[in-house]
């Protein structure tokens, strides 16, 4: 069972478009971490967001953590084909630092 | 440098068998982790080490399952008379120094037939 839903489950889209995927739990996270992930690769960390309200960017990606530390949402802006992969968000507990991650959603940027 | 190796990347194995994997980190870190990911899914947490003690184990780590890290460096993670259902991708994944963000090795994809 995964503590955290992600949607959509899956998504394609054309090169230059926005895309907007969202992570939502019932729980409050210390902190919650945005991978990415490629076939037969390991999660590659993107961000970490610690603070309610918080946002990041990095380049054209843009991090959300809600205010409650519940929820949270990856932006990418004019999405390139290099964006393809496996998305994934994950909370850490508080002190263990155990990771509970959602599904993903699998972003196809089509060229 | 928060680098993980994983050996062996790939394995195929006939059910019965006994497979290990290794996680090696490139620098030293308290906390190592493995997680298991099956097709369509998130990681999900197995066990994890501060130093070489094993702090906490998941109740998906069934007893044909077993992890060490002997000297708090490198970990391995062996799993006895192997199902079809073990089939999955291992992931081990160590924390930073500040022990705020986790990082991944390439994993170790186990096939069971």
């Amino acid at each position: 069972t995964q503590l955290l839903e992600q949607s959509p489950q899956f998504l394609s889209i054309q090169e230059g478009e926005n895309l907007t995927v969202y992570c939502n739990s019932s729980s409050v996270f210390s902190s919650l971490q945005w991978y990415r992930q490629e076939p037969g690769e390991g999660p590659v960390l993107l961000v970490t967001v610690v603070t309610g309200g918080e946002v990041k960017k990095l380049k054209r990606l843009t991090f959300q953590f809600g205010d409650a530390r519940k929820d949270s949402s990856l932006h990418i802006t004019a999405a390139q084909p290099g964006d393809t992969g496996l998305y994934l968000c994950a909370g850490a507990g508080p002190t263990d630092y155990k990771l509970s991650f959602g599904a993903g959603t699998t972003v196809t940027v089509r060229a | 440098d928060t680098g993980v190796s994983q050996n062996p990347r790939h394995k195929i194995t006939k059910r019965g068998q006994n497979v290990t994997f290794r996680c090696d980190p490139i620098s030293e870190h308290n906390r190592l982790y493995w997680y298991r990911q099956t097709l369509g899914q998130g990681p999900e947490f197995l066990t994890y080490f501060q130093n070489e003690a094993q702090l906490e184990k998941s109740r998906l780590l069934s007893d044909r399952f077993s992890a060490e890290r002997p000297k708090g460096s490198f970990s391995t993670l062996e799993i006895q008379r192997t199902e079809q259902g073990d089939s999955a991708m291992y992931l081990c994944a160590v924390l930073d120094r500040e022990n705020t963000e986790a990082f991944f090795g390439q994993g170790t994809r186990l096939t069971v037939v």
